[in-house]
């Protein structure tokens, strides 16, 4: 069965702690995103990738880190250093000749 | 920053009738554009894209473009209750090779029986 899995589904954490985000996908893409949603905001890049051991920097990618070991796996550490780490967090992919993403179920943070 | 522009709604309509979703973008060399559905509580699905301008159809959507206008707009046709969800408007950043997407605020849409 193809497709992208985030976990967990909700995560709650406390204050100065780092958290890792899993994201894994089965579909042989190449590209994968991270995109936080805040409510009745729209996505926001966080961090993408296209190709393993290489990745960038999105919107707002300041208190967040990623590594790309596998080109099946990006998980998403978001640091004590993120101000405000609560929200919804989504992961994406795509391959390199389509530019259609497609999205994992998401993992809801919650900090306190 | 590439700017994508919804209104965010709430827009309501009754079952059976057009819902109409309109998008503006700013970078006029996009190429690429993307509707895609969030239910509440749940991660956007991808229901259409357009390259071209004109008009693409598919079952009861159709998704619209006129890059000359900077519009993009999404029709659902025969509006169902289980239409009722967040519709979000994503450009394509052209500048990019890695396909970067650029997304609205979204748009609130209440289909009622």
């Amino acid at each position: 069965d193809g497709g992208i899995t985030q976990s967990p589904k909700y995560l709650f954490r406390k204050e100065g702690q780092n958290v890792t985000l899993s994201c894994e996908q089965n579909l042989n893409h190449d590209a994968m995103y991270w995109y936080r949603q805040d409510p009745g905001q729209g996505l926001r890049l966080i961090y993408y990738s296209q190709i393993v051991n290489d990745f960038q920097k999105g919107d707002i990618a300041e208190g967040y880190s990623v590594s790309r070991e596998k080109k099946e796996s990006f998980p998403l550490t978001v640091t004590s250093a993120q101000k405000n780490p609560t929200a919804f967090y989504l992961c994406a992919s795509n391959e390199a000749s389509s530019y259609e993403q497609y999205f994992g179920p998401g993992t809801r943070l919650t900090v306190t | 920053q590439k700017e994508v522009e919804q209104n965010s709604g709430p827009l309501s309509v009754p079952e059976g009738a057009i819902a109409s979703l309109n998008c503006t973008y700013s970078d006029r060399g996009s190429q690429s554009f993307f509707w895609y559905r969030q239910y509440s509580g749940k991660s956007p699905e991808l229901i259409m894209f357009i390259y071209s301008n004109g008009d693409k159809e598919d079952g009861r959507f159709t998704a619209q473009l006129n890059k000359a206008s900077q519009y993009v707009s999404l029709l659902i046709r025969d509006s169902q209750p289980s239409d009722s969800a967040t519709y979000l408007c994503a450009v394509r950043d052209r500048g990019s090779t890695l396909g970067r997407l650029y997304f609205g605020r979204g748009t609130q849409l209440t289909v009622w029986p």
